[in-house]
């Protein structure tokens, strides 16, 4: 069983739908990251955080360290939100080590 | 600041050659590592750096050396490329000691035929 798994693999919705994916993990964390990759394109960091809340414009993330889970939203979600979305936490046991999710590919449609 | 720069974008080799793939940072991290992404997987982690002068194994390092003789530079060389190698390579940097952002390179995809 992979330490960081993200649902769902594969999400595709309509332009302005309310998008939630999901990364649960099984390690205590000192800090988890949400990244998103543009099709052909580089790697650039969301968020970082470690509990609570963080907005910036229409991405919120949460993340409850209890049960060791985090939630990327996209309010009023636009076919330029389409994209590969990562998530990543840093391991309580590892000062640099990154454990990797495999992604999520949204696919927001006109 | 240009953050952290890739060369080449593109690369074709055959198998058995070799060939070094550039990554350099002007952030002044302490912090820097070497990913490879295969279709299907998440990030995997090749060798990193905590400082000049000091690198470390990945999770999956081998046919791949790395030196870090200055902050600024790490570059990632490949032996003898092999077709298992064809991967898109990204080079990451952030500062250390806690939880930092992590800055990405644009990516360098390998084709080994």
């Amino acid at each position: 069983k992979n330490e960081v798994e993200q649902s769902p693999q594969n999400l595709t919705a309509q332009e302005g739908e309310f998008i939630t994916i999901n990364c649960s993990y099984s390690v205590g964390i000192s800090a988890l990251h949400w990244l998103q990759q543009h099709p052909g394109g580089g790697i650039v960091s969301l968020f970082m955080l470690s509990s609570g809340k963080k907005k910036h414009g229409r991405l919120i993330a949460t993340i409850n360290i209890q049960e060791k889970h985090s939630s990327l939203h996209i309010t009023a979600s636009h076919p330029r939100d389409s994209a590969v979305y990562i998530c990543a936490v840093k391991s309580q046991d590892s000062n640099y080590q990154l454990i990797w999710g495999a992604g999520t590919k949204l696919i927001i449609k006109p | 600041n240009a953050g952290v720069t890739q060369t080449p974008k593109f690369q074709v080799l055959k198998t058995g050659q070799s060939m070094t793939l550039q990554c350099a940072q002007d952030m002044n991290h302490e912090y820097m590592s070497w990913y490879r992404q295969d279709p299907g997987m998440g990030l995997r982690l090749i060798h990193y750096s905590v400082g000049a002068g000091i690198t470390d194994q990945g999770e999956v390092p081998n046919g791949y050396n790395v030196s870090r003789s200055t902050t600024e530079d790490f570059p990632l060389r490949l032996l003898s490329a092999a077709p298992s190698q064809t991967s898109v390579y990204f080079c990451a940097s952030s500062f250390s000691g806690g939880p930092y952002e992590q800055y990405f390179g644009p990516g360098t995809r390998l084709t080994v035929t």
